[in-house]
């Protein structure tokens, strides 16, 4: 069956150190991806996304990259800081569809 | 511009009873989504809709229904809620889905059945 899933569910690193956070999709339809960070008690906020004509997109510390040869994305926060702790969800979609599939989740703790 | 809320935050129910969750967005988005997340795992769809007067069922419909009278109103009904559906339930919307737009989230309901 199709997924999207991580392959670790919590990270620990070191503030200022930089984290990379990965996720495997197994639908090679799959056109569109996109990355959600949730804080405790608050809901999904978007951070970046990428269509498959795409191999990397650059945000603001933020770096997704995608390999659809083996059907892989990850997440590269940069200097990571104590206010990126949080759950990071990568989520997928193809064109047509009417919704998101998420993943499971990775928890990103970062030690002071 | 309050983009995605949810009504209420905290609710805890006997099992058996029946309330409704209600989300409001104000971005004109023609699509939304009601997810349920589950300690461990990521976000399930159970309905979702493309406009108003429409609905249809998403990955985990099965106790819930719901109805979009209003573009800018979606909303979910337990109609006998179970201790399964506790959960906490996020809203969500978007522009439109063609299979690459973003999703917007509500601050979620925390669900509680006992």
């Amino acid at each position: 069956g199709e997924s999207v899933g991580l392959h670790l569910p919590t990270l620990s690193v070191q503030e200022g150190d930089n984290s990379i956070i990965n996720c495997a999709y197994s639908n090679s339809a799959s056109d569109y991806f996109i990355w959600y960070k949730q804080e405790s008690g608050k809901g999904p906020q978007f951070i970046i996304d990428i269509r498959s004509n795409m191999d990397k997109r650059q945000g603001q510390r933020v770096t997704v990259l995608l390999n659809k040869t083996v059907k892989h994305l990850s997440l590269q926060i940069a200097a990571t800081q104590p206010g990126d702790s949080a759950v990071y969800f990568c989520a997928e979609n193809r064109t047509g569809r009417r919704a998101l599939t998420f993943g499971s989740g990775t928890r990103l703790q970062v030690q002071p | 511009n309050a983009g995605v809320t949810q009504t209420p935050k905290f609710r805890v129910l006997k099992t058996g009873q029946s309330m409704t969750l209600l989300c409001a967005q104000d971005m004109n988005h023609e699509y939304m989504y009601w997810y349920r997340q589950d300690p461990g795992m990521g976000l399930r769809l159970i309905h979702y809709s493309v406009g108003e007067g429409t609905t249809a069922k998403g990955e985990v419909p099965d106790g819930y229904n719901v109805s979009r009278l209003k573009k800018q109103n979606f909303l979910l009904g337990l109609e006998s809620a179970a201790p399964s559906q506790t959960s906490v339930y996020f809203c969500a919307s978007s522009y439109r889905d063609r299979g690459d737009t973003e999703a917007f989230f509500g601050q979620g309901t925390r669900l509680t059945v006992v």
